[in-house]
């Protein structure tokens, strides 16, 4: 499974963009790239995916490196409620849906 | 979204005896469902792969007899800890999603905190 490497933690100020990033240097050309968020004592929640072209949602944005090394997810005004674990996955075209999660970025979020 | 369920939200059981999870897809057929395990502070763990009448695929290290899964329709998959010990102690999540959606996304359910005395 190809691995994907993310900051353990970060912080942002209420209402300011937070960006996020993922490294992903091993990413095969198959490769998907998926973002999940857990808050605190419940389960993962679907952000946004993407495979090579930039991709917005009402959630947020993701933003691919041309080379699909790297990516940034782009929360456009954090809020308190986006307070938690962000998780960025590598989903393999064949391996029928399967995640692997890594260790995920941890997002507080100051008043 | 979808919606998935999972029943109980919480168990406290003896140690040494077996506990029933359940997990339900509301409002779509599910022709696969995923098992995780969190410890605190840690990540999710994929424990195994569920498809609806087959038996589940284990991830290396998951032990079979331990973790039985059934996955009876395509809208409930089970995972019943039998001989539970304190180490089970965990939150189990489990996950499902549609073929129809092309696994572009993995529905999660709330979650079940199992404690085990």
């Amino acid at each position: 499974d190809a691995k994907t490497t993310q900051p353990n933690s970060m912080e942002s100020n209420e209402e300011e963009p937070v960006h996020l990033p993922c490294n992903h240097s091993t990413i095969s050309g198959t490769d998907y790239i998926h973002w999940y968020r857990q808050l605190p004592s419940q389960g993962p929640e679907y952000v946004i995916h993407g495979l090579t072209s930039n991709v917005n949602n009402r959630m947020a944005s993701l933003a691919i490196a041309e080379d699909r090394k790297s990516s940034t997810l782009i929360l456009h005004r954090a809020t308190l409620r986006d307070a938690a674990v962000y998780y960025c996955i590598l989903r393999g075209y064949n391996q029928g849906g399967k995640l692997i999660f890594g260790q995920g970025t941890e997002l507080s979020v100051k008043p | 979204g979808a919606v998935v369920s999972q029943h109980p939200s919480w168990v406290i059981c003896k140690s040494g005896t077996s506990v029933k999870i359940e997990c339900r897809s509301l409002d779509f057929q599910a022709t696969t469902m995923f098992w995780y395990r969190q410890f605190p502070k840690q990540s999710l763990m994929l424990m195994a792969t569920s498809n609806e009448g087959s038996k589940a695929t284990y991830e290396q290290g998951v032990e079979k007899d331990k973790f039985l899964i059934n996955h009876a329709s395509l809208t409930l998959s089970t995972l019943t800890v039998t001989s539970a010990h304190p180490e089970d102690s965990s939150f189990y999540i489990c996950s499902a999603i549609s073929e129809l959606a092309n696994y572009n996304e993995q529905f999660f359910g709330p979650g079940t905190r199992l404690t085990v005395l």
